[in-house]
């Protein structure tokens, strides 16, 4: 079945930092990637997705390159802020139409930013 | 529009009750969703409607949980009888699902942190 295994947190950094949070999958097929964050008391919100090989997701500065041959998909972020405080989960949904419902998640990583 | 929208957003109550959690979907969406978020094991999907019609349940974890939808508008999750091991935040999560891989967009709400003493 399909799986997503990311980097056990928390990570912790100081504001300016370059950020790294590595998800590697397995699935059938062809997924779509995604990353959700997720604030203080609230809801997943989504943050980016890719949904074929070598696409790049991008959005708030954050990038992810969908990565076929090594089935990754890293969260990366050049400089890092203290809003960007939060737990970050990586995602793919299956390929067929019967399936790509159904969204498999990693078991988060929280992300603490210090100024 | 005022996204996805749970109720309550807390619940304590205690073993044995009857628990009941709703959800307004995003007007328009016509997929639906019930998660469970625990530190053990993280987010699990629970049941997923698609125009208001069960589609997949697998994830329920036993009778005692059910879930319903009687309109495109609102969503039940039932837990009767109540135990601890329920303790977990149940979040409601909507789409707009056109069959097309990677296009299923999930918005979810705010979440019900659940406590069953």
């Amino acid at each position: 079945g399909n799986s997503v295994t990311q980097m056990e947190g928390p990570v912790t950094l100081s504001e300016e930092a370059f950020l790294t949070i590595n998800c590697t999958y397995t699935a059938t097929g062809y997924p779509s990637l995604f990353w959700y964050v997720q604030y203080p008391g609230e809801g997943l919100q989504l943050l980016l997705k890719a949904t074929k090989a070598d696409d790049k997701g991008s959005n708030k500065g954050f990038e992810a390159t969908y990565r076929k041959e090594t089935t990754s998909f890293h969260l990366e972020k050049g400089s890092v802020q203290v809003s960007d405080s939060a737990v970050y989960f990586c995602a793919l949904s299956g390929s067929s139409g019967g399936s790509n419902y159904k969204l498999t998640f990693g078991k988060g990583t929280l992300l603490t930013v210090n100024p | 529009d005022a996204g996805v929208i749970q109720s309550p957003r807390h619940e304590v109550t205690e073993m044995g009750q009857e628990v009941t959690l709703r959800c307004k979907p995003i007007s328009g969406h016509n997929s639906l969703f019930w998660y469970r978020q625990t530190m053990m094991r993280g987010l699990e999907l629970l049941i997923y409607f698609n125009n208001n019609v069960p589609i997949d349940d697998s994830g329920m974890p036993e009778d005692r949980f059910s879930a319903k939808m009687p309109n495109a508008s609102f969503s039940t999750l039932k837990i009767q009888p109540s135990e601890p091991r329920d303790s977990a935040v149940y979040f409601c999560a909507s789409s707009l699902n056109s069959g097309a891989s990677g296009a299923n967009v999930l918005t979810f709400g705010a979440g019900s942190r659940l406590t069953v003493l």
